[in-house]
């Protein structure tokens, strides 16, 4: 079984600074991972993921993730914020074995970017 | 790219009725449909796992005669909260996994905010 600590429930951080959201996993397994982002009232919108190859993987409006599998981490960051960045991030896991493998997600980190 | 269309965004319903929530998918068949329930400021638990043409697996704890879930098609599955009581408010949220070699690029559903009165 896998699980995920998302230790920051939540960051403020002024527009225009860096952030990183941290996230942390445990599995007995090799896993992929995963970062969403959630608008009030709405679903998930999936920022980015790891599979496999290259551990710094980035998402197409900044953002970016680095597979640690030493410290069994995959934390977010971006270098400069805007404030439409405020939402709520969830970091996620799932089994890398094939067939359909449910999303083991952390307890989210709400960003809130502030002028 | 993938779509799921998720009915209704938001309902009201009194205690004791029951309340139907539709995903379908748009422009891909779904041949498994993740439903996920997320309380206030909470993280997205697990309910169950629907599979087109089989019965629904539920996650330990969830009652499987309240939350009855049907995956009519390759492109509709339901999920049906039986005599809904204030503590079934929530947010619901279905996922189909993605078709891709991985099979891991999940679309999400809209999610439906259920408040029971």
């Amino acid at each position: 079984a896998q699980s995920v600590t998302q230790l920051d429930s939540q960051v403020p951080v002024f527009e225009e600074a860096p952030v990183e959201l941290r996230c942390n996993y445990s599995s007995s397994v090799s896993v992929y991972l995963f970062w969403y982002v959630q608008y009030p009232n709405q679903g998930l919108q999936l920022l980015l993921k790891y599979l496999s190859g290259s551990t710094l993987v980035e998402s197409i409006n900044g953002f970016e993730a680095e597979f640690n599998k030493s410290q069994t981490s995959f934390h977010l960051r971006k270098p400069s914020v805007h404030i439409s960045d405020t939402a709520e991030y969830f970091c996620a896991v799932s089994d890398s074995n094939t067939g359909f493998q449910k999303l083991v997600f952390g307890t989210g980190t709400r960003l809130l970017v502030s002028p | 790219g993938a779509v799921v269309s998720q009915h209704p965004s938001w309902v009201i319903c009194k205690s004791g009725t029951s309340v139907k929530i539709e995903c379908r998918s748009l422009d891909f068949q779904a041949t498994t449909m993740f439903w996920y329930r997320q309380f206030p400021k909470q993280s997205l638990m697990l309910m169950a796992t629907s599979n087109e043409g089989s019965k629904a697996t539920y996650e330990q704890g969830v009652e499987k005669d309240k939350f009855l879930i049907n995956h009519a098609s390759l492109t509709l599955s339901t999920l049906t909260v039986t005599s809904a009581h204030p503590e079934d408010s929530s947010f619901y949220i279905c996922s189909a996994p993605g078709t891709g070699i991985f099979m891991v690029d999940y679309t999400f559903g809209s999610g439906t905010r259920l408040t029971v009165v």
